[in-house]
């Protein structure tokens, strides 16, 4: 069965400090994603992975980064919280083929205190 | 303009209803589209593709009209289950993006 794995459910930070944000897929996908989702603003793309060690920035990838060392793993990374960060990271893969549909990890809630 | 534009709803109906939901996108480049249900608290899971020829699958219709650039679903005969948010996607290269989602309540 298909399994897009995100590292902790739940995660509490402070602010300034370094987060990082582990997601596994063990699909053999090319493309993978980082988004945000917060209430009335949907799912935001922050950056995403066409292929390993590559990276493209989405539509909000400022006070993020990202690595692709591996094809399976994607990370998001916060460089040093802040408060607005708080929120819902749902990490997503997909094979390259054309029309190909996004599995999702079930997401990490993170407040940033 | 956001790229992908939903009506956020909430969209209040009786079981048994036909209820319809249209999101509009900005990317004419846009290659393929897919609408995704989201229940409180889960991530996201495909509910269907969306072709110009559109597509069935049970009580669920998705359309998509290029020329107007838009996207629909339409849902039959609603049930209770159907309760949740909806959200539209298009995929542009490599780069997929999300509407904010339609929320829809199905009541007894």
């Amino acid at each position: 069965d298909v399994k897009v794995t995100q590292s902790s459910r739940y995660l509490v930070k402070r602010t300034g400090e370094k987060v990082f944000l582990e997601c596994v897929q063990d699909m053999d996908h090319e493309n993978m994603f980082w988004y945000r989702q917060d209430p009335g603003l949907g799912l935001r793309l922050i950056y995403f992975s066409y292929d390993v060690k590559m990276k493209e920035k989405g539509d909000i990838p400022e006070g993020y980064s990202v690595s692709r060392e591996k094809k399976e793993r994607f990370s998001l990374i916060l460089e040093s919280a802040s408060t607005n960060q708080t929120s819902m990271y749902l990490c997503a893969s997909r094979s390259r083929r054309l029309n190909e549909k996004l599995f999702f990890g079930s997401g990490t809630q993170l407040s940033v205190l | 303009r956001k790229e992908v534009e939903q009506d956020p709803g909430p969209f209040n109906v009786p079981e048994g209803a036909t209820v319809a939901f249209n999101c509009t996108y900005s990317n004419s480049a846009s290659q393929s589209f897919f609408w995704y249900r989201q229940d409180c608290r889960k991530e996201p899971k495909l509910l269907m593709s969306v072709y110009s020829s559109g597509n069935e699958d049970g009580r669920f219709t998705a359309q998509l009209n290029r020329a107007s650039q838009y996207i629909s679903l339409l849902i039959r005969d609603s049930k209770l289950s159907d309760s949740a948010t909806y959200l539209c996607s298009n995929t542009g290269g490599f780069k997929t993006i999300f509407g904010a989602g339609t929320r829809l309540f199905v009541k007894a």
